[in-house]
């Protein structure tokens, strides 16, 4: 298994423009996740979904919009890029049991956003 | 949420054993305690996590205190590859997306 693969690595964005953060697991996780990660800080929830067609708001959702028509993809889009989005990014998944049982999330690289 | 309060850094030193606490006062009684470490430019790993009774696994241990109001990630000897910043998260149930804190930045010396 690969596990949770996120693309770009990097990207340097001009204010204003828009981009997709692609994620995609191949662990058929019903459960996926968008975290930021601004420098010495701790990693911020952005959006997460439970499954292919339902998604919910985290706790820093303004200025990103997310779609999951899949399972295994969830990508993440900016649409007016702004200095304050400049952080790295975090796509994460994880198998939720209707049981309620705990298991391990999975991340991935991180995305390096810039934007000036 | 419930919250959990992690000293800010520790220092260790390579091939002895890392105790690592956090502080739950406010835990509930369904709270889980998940511990993750997240490694200089990657994304998070998990490491263990427990409800009740102390838990082993290959890369740690998990005490937690009788009340549960607390507990320690025990690495029982440190390398350099240890070090990291570890975050230690209350999580209430199976679908409850994780909240990080600002975790506890461990440096391991030589």
């Amino acid at each position: 298994n690969a596990g949770v693969t996120q693309t770009p690595k990097f990207r340097i964005l001009k204010i204003g423009q828009s981009m997709t953060l692609q994620c995609t697991q191949d662990m058929n996780h019903n459960y996926m996740y968008w975290y930021r990660q601004d420098p010495g800080m701790g990693l911020k929830l952005i959006y997460y979904s439970v499954g292919a067609g339902i998604t919910d708001k985290g706790e820093v959702p303004n200025g990103y919009n997310v779609s999951r028509s899949t399972t295994e993809d969830f990508p993440l889009r900016l649409e007016l890029a702004a200095p304050s989005q400049t952080s790295v990014y975090f796509c994460a998944s994880r198998l939720v049991l209707t049981s309620g049982g705990h298991d391990e999330q999975y991340f991935g690289p991180g995305t390096r956003l810039t934007v000036t | 949420d419930a919250k959990t309060t992690q000293p800010n850094s520790m220092e260790s030193n390579e091939e002895e054993p890392v105790h690592l606490p956090c502080n739950h006062s406010t835990i509930s009684g369904t709270d889980y305690i998940h511990w993750y470490r997240q490694l200089p430019s990657q994304g998070p790993e998990y490491v263990i996590h427990g409800l009740t009774s102390n838990v082993n696994n290959r890369m740690a241990s998990l005490a937690i205190a009788e009340d549960r109001k607390s507990s320690t990630l025990i690495l029982h000897r440190a390398t350099l590859r240890d070090a990291a910043v570890y975050y230690c998260i209350l999580v209430g149930s199976g679908n409850t997306p994780l909240v990080f804190g600002k975790g506890t930045r461990l440096s391991v010396i030589a």
